[in-house]
């Protein structure tokens, strides 16, 4: 099983809708989580990160849910510069603990 | 924020040749930083983690002969493709950690290196 598991997509929606990206990670003692997005051939960045709480930034909102180990990005009246691919990121608890990215969810927004 | 820079930022190389890609943290020391490399439509995998004045860890199935990282620095890592192949064609993005800031857990990347081998 995949440290950390997204549904690919694509996903293909108009300007002003809102869309829910899903992502669960295996490692139960991961304690930090991350979503970062990239562009087409640029290095990815970081969107925000996320609380168990959950926490919000502008059209964004994540939640995470340790119980289920399973993390959310709501994107709220969507633009056409949210057209990225949205990355799951979890910092791995062991070692130098590093960054482990999911495989993305390609996200389109149409005019 | 803190800068890290990659060099090249693209190269082309024939079979069996060796390239070397730099990384550098411009404004900010890094006892740590990270080698990813991205196929097309694929996930960054980690490949190793590099540590200032020690050998790199390498992830299960990375060859480290292959692939030689040096991190003499707190301000540079080098990644060295030996004996490259086209399957080695990748984009290969290097991190750093700022251990400065950010509670430690920040990561800033460098902006990668296209390589392709003909």
């Amino acid at each position: 099983r995949k440290e950390v598991e997204q549904d690919p997509g694509p996903f293909n929606v108009p300007e002003g809708a809102t869309v829910a990206f899903n992502c669960t990670y295996s490692n139960s003692a991961s304690q930090s989580f991350f979503w970062y997005r990239q562009d087409c051939r640029k290095e990815p960045k970081l969107l925000m990160s996320v609380y168990s709480s959950g926490n919000e930034d502008g059209r964004f909102t994540a939640q995470l849910n340790r119980a289920s180990q399973y993390i959310s990005l709501l994107i709220r009246d969507s633009k056409l510069s949210d057209s990225a691919t949205y990355l799951c990121v979890v910092l791995r608890n062991s070692g130098n603990t590093p960054l482990v990215f999911g495989k993305g969810t390609r996200l389109s927004v149409i005019a | 924020g803190a800068v890290v820079s990659q060099h090249p930022s693209r190269v082309i190389c024939k079979s069996g040749t060796s390239v070397k890609i730099e990384c550098r943290s411009l404004d900010f020391q890094a006892t740590t930083m990270f080698w990813y490399r991205q196929f097309p439509k694929q996930s960054l995998m980690l490949m190793a983690t590099s540590n200032e004045g020690s050998k790199a860890t390498y992830e299960q199935g990375v060859e480290k002969d292959k692939f030689l990282i040096n991190h003499a620095s707190l301000t540079l890592s080098t990644l060295t493709v030996t004996s490259a192949h086209p399957e080695d064609s990748s984009f290969y993005i290097c991190s750093a950690r700022d251990w400065g800031t950010g509670g430690g857990y920040e990561q800033y990347f460098g902006p990668g290196t296209r390589l392709t081998v003909t």
